[in-house]
């Protein structure tokens, strides 16, 4: 069964720091996807970054990456140059091809201080 | 912006009264889903609709009920609502790999 695991129930992290926030991921499938989300106060789900199983380079998207390590099955976001606007719930998640379903972990809450 | 609304967005209801929640987005993408948010549950996928009237079961279906008669609604019924079915519901869209979320349904049962 595919399973998403997010072990830091809470992060912080000061103004203009780079944090990184970890995701590992249990599958036995060979194609796959992985997601993070961010989730602020007010509720929306907001998509951020999507690596394929099969992408050799690491996704990249404005302040955000994707550290992809497949061996270790890690799926860590690493925001770079934290603002305050940054401070949010933030979810892995992933997809296996042809079944569409995304399965989440339990999230990350992230504080960014001054 | 996906283009995704979700009505209602807010909703209080009492044991055993049936409920439906409705989305709608506005490209006419072929996969549709409704997810359920819980403190530590993060999401889980409810239903999901890969065409007109093509539906299937996510993780946690039992008590639901979706339809989905044109590409740009999918419905989703409590039947007869309990309280353990209070929870915040989203939907989601697929476009290409990536999926779009709604703002969201609030639904408390009393």
């Amino acid at each position: 069964a595919q399973k998403i695991t997010q072990t830091q129930p809470g992060m912080f992290v000061q103004e203009k720091e780079a944090v990184t926030l970890d995701c590992t991921y249990d599958t036995s499938d060979q194609s796959y996807g992985l997601f993070w989300y961010k989730q602020p106060s007010s509720g929306e789900m907001i998509f951020l970054i999507y690596q394929g199983s099969y992408d050799e380079q690491n996704a990249t998207e404005g302040r955000y990456s994707l550290n992809f390590q497949k061996a270790r099955k890690s799926a860590n976001l690493v925001i770079s140059a934290s603002q305050l606007g940054d401070s949010a719930m933030y979810f892995c998640a992933m997809s296996v091809y042809n079944t569409d379903k995304l399965i989440f972990g339990t999230g990350t809450r992230l504080q960014v201080f001054p | 912006d996906a283009g995704i609304t979700q009505s209602p967005r807010h909703k209080v209801t009492e044991t055993g009264t049936p409920v439906t929640l409705r989305c709608h987005q506005t490209e006419n993408h072929r996969y549709m889903y409704w997810y359920r948010q819980d403190p530590g549950h993060g999401l889980r996928l409810i239903h999901y609709s890969y065409g007109v009237k093509d539906t299937d079961k996510g993780e946690v279906s039992d008590g639901y009920s979706v339809s989905r008669s044109k590409t740009e609604d999918f419905l989703l019924t409590l039947e007869s609502a309990t309280s353990s079915q209070t929870s915040v519901y989203f939907c989601a869209i697929r476009v290409e790999y990536e999926q779009y979320f709604g703002p969201g349904t609030r639904l408390t049962v009393t």
